[in-house]
């Protein structure tokens, strides 16, 4: 059963910094794997897609990675700023026709004028 | 586009009452999902439709909730009776089949 983990539940950072967020998954057979933002009393907002066979996608300040073979994934958000508050989720799609997505509990991050 | 669109963003009701919570999926998108969020079990799936067809209903928590997707632009989740454990927001999702997943911004639901 695939697992995700995302680790620390909660980071604080002052603004300008460059940061990293990691996501951990148990099996490597996966199809895609997308990061979302979520704001309080929101729902969530798809940030990047990667497919199996890519190593990276970059979306203005963001830049996610993706190694299938060590079960990881960064998402890298550079000059960070007090908007980019918010809980960050990484969701992993096993192959298989009818897959489904598993999520991780989110990494709520909170920038710091 | 209009993104996923869910109706009521809001719902107050009482034990016992039935609930039905709507969603329109992104136009041309043929997987759709409902989801329920809760700060003591996070983000659950309950069941998801490829092409109006159910594939995966294993997240749905017991008879009192069914779903239906009777064409590709509109779908229901119903709890019927409801009780006050079912209180959560609930997100509907939409995608092509194995593609990027967008979500609507939920259904508040409070049952007294």
């Amino acid at each position: 059963k695939q697992e995700v983990t995302q680790i620390p539940a909660a980071l604080s950072v002052p603004e300008g910094e460059n940061l990293v967020l990691n996501c951990s998954f148990t099996d490597s057979a996966i199809y895609n794997l997308q990061w979302f933002r979520q704001d309080p009393g929101k729902g969530l907002t798809s940030l990047l897609l990667i497919q199996s066979s890519q190593r990276e996608q970059t979306s203005g300040r963001l830049n996610a990675s993706l190694d299938k073979s060590s079960g990881r994934s960064t998402l890298y958000i550079a000059a960070s700023q007090p908007g980019d508050s918010a809980t960050y989720l990484c969701a992993v799609r096993p192959t298989g026709a009818n897959s489904k997505l598993t999520f991780g509990k989110g990494i709520t991050l909170s920038v710091r004028p | 586009d209009a993104g996923v669109i869910q109706s009521p963003r809001h719902e107050v009701t009482e034990m016992g009452q039935e609930v039905t919570l709507r969603c329109k999926p992104i136009s041309g998108h043929n997987s759709l999902f409902w989801y329920r969020q809760t700060m003591m079990r996070g983000l659950e799936l309950l069941i998801y439709f490829n092409n109006n067809v159910p594939i995966d209903d294993s997240g749905m928590p017991e008879d009192r909730f069914s779903a239906k997707m009777p064409n590709a632009s509109f779908s229901t989740l119903k709890i019927q009776p409801s009780e006050p454990r079912d209180s959560a927001v609930y997100f509907c999702a939409s995608s092509r089949i194995r593609d990027e997943q967008f979500f609507g911004p939920g259904t508040r639901l409070t049952v007294l």
